[in-house]
């Protein structure tokens, strides 16, 4: 059974720039959440993508998107980067939407200059 | 929206003692609470959950109780190991997408 990935590991960008981060689900998940996690923080939640349509979002702006794949793998595009938007960047897989576990990747660490 | 606190945000102990991290939450429609353990450079690792109709549930030497009356729950991990130092992360959701994470409790385990 193969885990939740991600690439980049690290990724560094300049404000205002764009950045797409991809995860590919755990074999078996058709569901996709995205979270942001600042240092010394909890996992915050950004959206989630099931059967390739957003099925939740948090509290993020629209540059924040994303999309999903026939596989079920996953990007998380965001515009005009901000110094703020520095962070990990989770992905996570469960089998449907819901109260399921949800199972995260490493994740990519986004620095913002 | 929910809203859950976590506490204590750091914990040390020595190694063989037990060690307790507590979380409370704000939306009485949440049902499913799981703990998760991030290490260092790692994303989070789902270690225990608990759903609303269970008040308690065992894993080795990890268990987690809920008490839905008062919107709390506890991890509880006995003779703790060096190789549990990590930060802990307590987590609420209603059954929609979402996952409300706590602020994380640094657990810091001495031989």
């Amino acid at each position: 059974e193969t885990g939740v990935t991600q690439s980049p590991t690290h990724l560094i960008k300049t404000r205002g720039q764009q950045v797409t981060l991809r995860c590919s689900s755990q074999s078996g998940h058709n569901t996709v959440s995205w979270y942001q996690q600042a240092l010394g923080q909890g996992p915050q939640f950004i959206f989630q993508y099931y059967r390739e349509e957003e099925n939740g979002r948090g509290n993020f702006p629209p540059r924040f998107s994303g999309l999903q794949f026939p596989n079920y793998s996953s990007e998380l595009n965001v515009n005009a980067l901000e110094l703020d938007d520095s962070a990990l960047y989770l992905c996570a897989s469960s089998q449907v939407p819901g109260d399921y576990e949800q199972y995260f990747g490493p994740g990519t660490r986004l620095t913002v200059t | 929206g929910e809203n859950v606190e976590q506490h204590p945000s750091t914990l040390s102990v020595q190694e063989g003692d037990s060690a307790v991290i507590k979380c409370t939450y704000s939306d009485s429609a949440s049902n499913y609470f799981p703990w998760y353990k991030q290490e260092l450079g790692k994303g989070p690792q789902l270690i225990i959950d608990i759903r609303s109709n269970v008040g308690e549930k065992k894993d080795q030497r990890i268990a987690v109780t809920l008490n839905k009356t008062a919107k709390h729950f506890s991890l509880h991990i006995t003779e703790t190991q060096p190789e549990d130092s990590a930060v802990y992360f307590c987590a609420a959701s209603t059954g929609d997408s979402t996952l409300t994470f706590g602020k994380g409790t640094m657990l810091l385990v001495s031989p």
